[in-house]
C-alpha cells in the first residue's frame, strides 16, 4: 500500500514556466514532509522541508505549499531552469518515536524542463 | 563535511562472491540507513540504524547483513546474491530522533551493484 501517493509521473515544462508537482498522504502521524531531487547515477538530495505548523514554506525558487486538512502537500518550481531536470519525490515522516525515522516516499516524478 | 561516502561506486560481482559495501558521515549523525533503488522507482528502506544498534529490518533477505562499527561507519556484506538484487545501494543518515522530532536524511551518491 502506497502511503505516500506522487503526481504526476512525469512533467515537461519550458524554461522560465512553473513546474508543480503534487502529493497526498493518509497516515495523520506523519509530520515532517522533505522534497528530494534526484539526477541520475547520483543519491537523493534534500531541497526543501515542511512540519504541519506552516501552510507554506519558500527557499529561492522552490515553494511548499501544505493543506493539512486535505492531508496534501505540493512542490512549485518557479522560473524553471534546465539544470531542474532531475527526478523529485516528496516524501514524509511519523512523529512516533517507534516507528523510528522512517521515511516513506512518494513514486517520484521525472521533470523535463526544455530550454 | 556534509557528505556521505560510499565505496564502491560501482561493483559487478558473480552469484557465488562475497562483498561489501561501505558507507561512511562525520556529522555526527547517530542513525544510518540503507536503502535499495531500482531504475524509475523510489528508495526503498532496508535497514536502519540508531546508535549502532539495528532498529528496523524490512524483512530483507539474509543474503544481506548490515553491520555498523562505530558512528561514522556502515557496511552491507553481500553473498550469493541474486540478479534481481542488482540496483543502486545508498546509503544515507540523519540526526537521531530519539525526542520524536524528525530531520532529513543526507544521502550518499550509491554503490551502482550488478550480480551477473
Amino acid at each position: 500500500q502506497q502511503q505516500v501517493k506522487q503526481s504526476p509521473q512525469s512533467l515537461i515544462v519550458q524554461k522560465g514556466g512553473i513546474s508543480i508537482i503534487n502529493c497526498a498522504y493518509e497516515n495523520t502521524a506523519f509530520d515532517y514532509f522533505p522534497w528530494y531531487q534526484q539526477f541520475p547515477g547520483k543519491g537523493p538530495a534534500l531541497l526543501i522541508a515542511i512540519r504541519p505548523d506552516v501552510s507554506e514554506k519558500k527557499e529561492g525558487r522552490f515553494t511548499i505549499s501544505f493543506n493539512k486538512s486535505a492531508k496534501q502537500f505540493s512542490l512549485h518550481i518557479m522560473d524553471s531552469q534546465p539544470g531542474d531536470s532531475a527526478t523529485y519525490f516528496c516524501a514524509a515522516n511519523p512523529t512516533s518515536k517507534a516507528a523510528g525515522n522512517k521515511l516513506t516516499f512518494g513514486g517520484g516524478t521525472r521533470v523535463l524542463v526544455k530550454p | 563535511d556534509t557528505e556521505v561516502t560510499q565505496t564502491p561506486k560501482h561493483l559487478v560481482m558473480g552469484m557465488t562472491n562475497k562483498k561489501s559495501l561501505k558507507c561512511e558521515q562525520h556529522m555526527g549523525h547517530r542513525a544510518m540507513y540503507w536503502y535499495k533503488q531500482k531504475a524509475k522507482k523510489p528508495p526503498e528502506l532496508m535497514f536502519v540504524y540508531s546508535y549502532e544498534k539495528l532498529s528496523i529490518n524490512e524483512s530483507v533477505p539474509s543474503r544481506f547483513s548490515p553491520e555498523c562499527p562505530n558512528s561514522s561507519l556502515l557496511n552491507l556484506h553481500l553473498h550469493a546474491l541474486q540478479p534481481e538484487d542488482s540496483a543502486l545501494y545508498l546509503c544515507a543518515s540523519s540526526q537521531e530522533t530519539r525526542t520524536g522530532t524528525n530531520y532529513g536524511y543526507t544521502f550518499g551518491s550509491g554503490t551502482r551493484l550488478t550480480v551477473v
